[in-house]
């Protein structure tokens, strides 16, 4: 069974830019989650979507944004980018939601630059 | 942001010995708590979990061990192997979200 697939995998941007992240769960996995990952910070929870709808959201500033599809892709979008969203985003799936698993399947994740 | 704190950001093992990593906890009313793995250029990876109404839980070579009055967490290695060499996070579910702690980076001497 493929694993999580995250693309793309690396991506270079200037500030004011948006970017889109994209995110394939594995198959049969209906709960995505996204987490952005720095080296200060760690791994910090960004929002997590359950058939289409967000379930929980972390707190970050609007200019984050997802959104799930009924074939349970997800991706997320960040606007206006900042320098300090230069991060690791983490995309993980699980066949429940949070509500019933900790067990998420990570994806390798998109590192994006912002200069 | 959110997350659950640690004790060492690093921690240097000799091969063939135990490896002990630490975590606390502040939410008293967490209940559940995860053991992730992450290696380098790679997402975490689920290692154990262990719920509230347990002390301990044993798996493969890993044992999580649960001080609910301490509020501190523990994940043990048995003979620790350079494949063990990785990023250690100790997560719980608080508000229905993942949380995770910054980390504890696990060196193998040889």
């Amino acid at each position: 069974k493929a694993g999580v697939t995250q693309t793309p995998r690396y991506l270079i941007k200037t500030r004011g830019q948006q970017v889109t992240l994209s995110c394939s769960p594995i198959s049969g996995h209906r709960s995505v989650s996204w987490y952005q990952q720095t080296p200060g910070q760690g791994l910090q929870f960004l929002f997590e979507y359950f058939s289409e709808t967000q379930r929980n959201k972390g707190n970050f500033p609007g200019r984050f944004s997802g959104r799930q599809f009924s074939n349970s892709r997800s991706e997320m979008n960040v606007s206006t980018l900042e320098l300090g969203d230069s991060a690791l985003y983490l995309c993980a799936s699980s066949f429940g939601t949070t509500l019933n698993t900790g067990e998420l399947f990570f994806g390798e994740g998109s590192r994006l630059t912002v200069l | 942001g959110e997350s659950v704190g640690l004790h060492l950001p690093t921690l240097s093992v000799q091969e063939g010995d135990n490896s002990i990593i630490n975590c606390a906890y502040s939410n008293s009313a967490s209940d559940y708590f995860i053991w992730y793995k992450q290696e380098s250029g790679k997402g975490p990876q689920f290692i154990i979990d262990i719920r509230s109404n347990m002390d301990k839980r044993q798996g493969q070579r890993v044992t999580v061990l649960l001080n609910k009055t301490v509020k501190h967490l523990s994940l043990q290695i048995a003979a620790t192997q350079p494949g063990d060499s990785a990023v250690y996070f100790c997560a719980e579910k608080r508000d229905d979200k993942i949380i995770f702690g910054k980390g504890t980076r696990l060196h193998i001497l040889p």
